[in-house]
């Protein structure tokens, strides 16, 4: 079985300060790992994945987030937050076997708030 | 024009009426999916079809069915909609490799 577990239903940071999403995952198989992000009446748009290989990814718009199996955690991080960076983050855990193949588990996601 | 297109993108119908919502692609994938939207419950999956022939039940398929017409075509209907169906539908498409999903603008349906 796979989950998501997302920290926090709303953040708020101050345009130029650090931006931490919170991610924590649940898969019994090696997972695939996905931040999307939702602006106000569009659709989800994929930020970045981690799949195999490095732990540290790098996605649009500045963010980044790192794999870390043992705390089973993929936090997304910005270093210096964005007006535009306003808008609802999506944490999701996929894999490629099982009875979960091609199937993505969506966590609750977090409402981000930038203030001038 | 977009990879993923959803029709109608709002629609407002009464309890007890039928309704199908629309989703088309231009991306070729094989793989599509509908899910649903309710704030603070993230994204819920209804169902999903692997190809033509290939269709599968989601976390919360009651009350709800799907049609795979082609490759590029696949369906959502609520046979008969009720209240707490209304909620912001998402079609989303994958190749598969590494399970990327791409995502349409989505449905806003309200049931009265």
């Amino acid at each position: 079985a796979q989950s998501v577990t997302q920290l926090g239903s709303h953040v708020s940071v101050s345009e130029g300060a650090l931006v931490l999403l919170r991610c924590n995952y649940s898969s019994s198989v090696p997972p695939y790992l996905f931040w999307y992000v939702q602006y106000p009446n569009q659709g989800l748009q994929l930020l970045l994945k981690y799949t195999t290989g490095a732990t540290l990814v790098k996605g649009i718009n500045g963010f980044e987030a790192e794999f870390k199996k043992s705390e089973t955690s993929f936090h997304l991080t910005k270093p210096s937050a964005h007006m535009s960076d306003a808008a609802e983050y999506f944490c999701a855990v996929s894999s490629d076997r099982g009875s979960t193949l091609g199937r993505l588990y969506f966590g609750r996601g977090t409402q981000l708030t930038v203030w001038p | 024009d977009a990879d993923v297109t959803q029709t109608p993108r709002n629609r407002i119908t009464k309890t007890g009426k039928r309704i199908m919502l629309e989703c088309s692609q231009t991306k070729g994938h094989d793989r599509m999916y509908w899910y649903r939207q309710d704030p603070g419950l993230g994204l819920r999956l209804i169902y999903y079809s692997f190809d033509v022939k290939d269709i599968n039940k989601g976390e919360i398929s009651d009350g709800y069915s799907v049609s795979r017409q082609a490759q590029a075509k696949f369906s959502l209907s609520l046979e008969s909609a009720i209240p707490n169906q209304t909620a912001l539908y998402f079609c989303a498409t994958s190749a598969g490799q590494g399970n990327i999903q791409y995502f349409g603008a989505g449905t806003r349906l309200s049931v009265l």
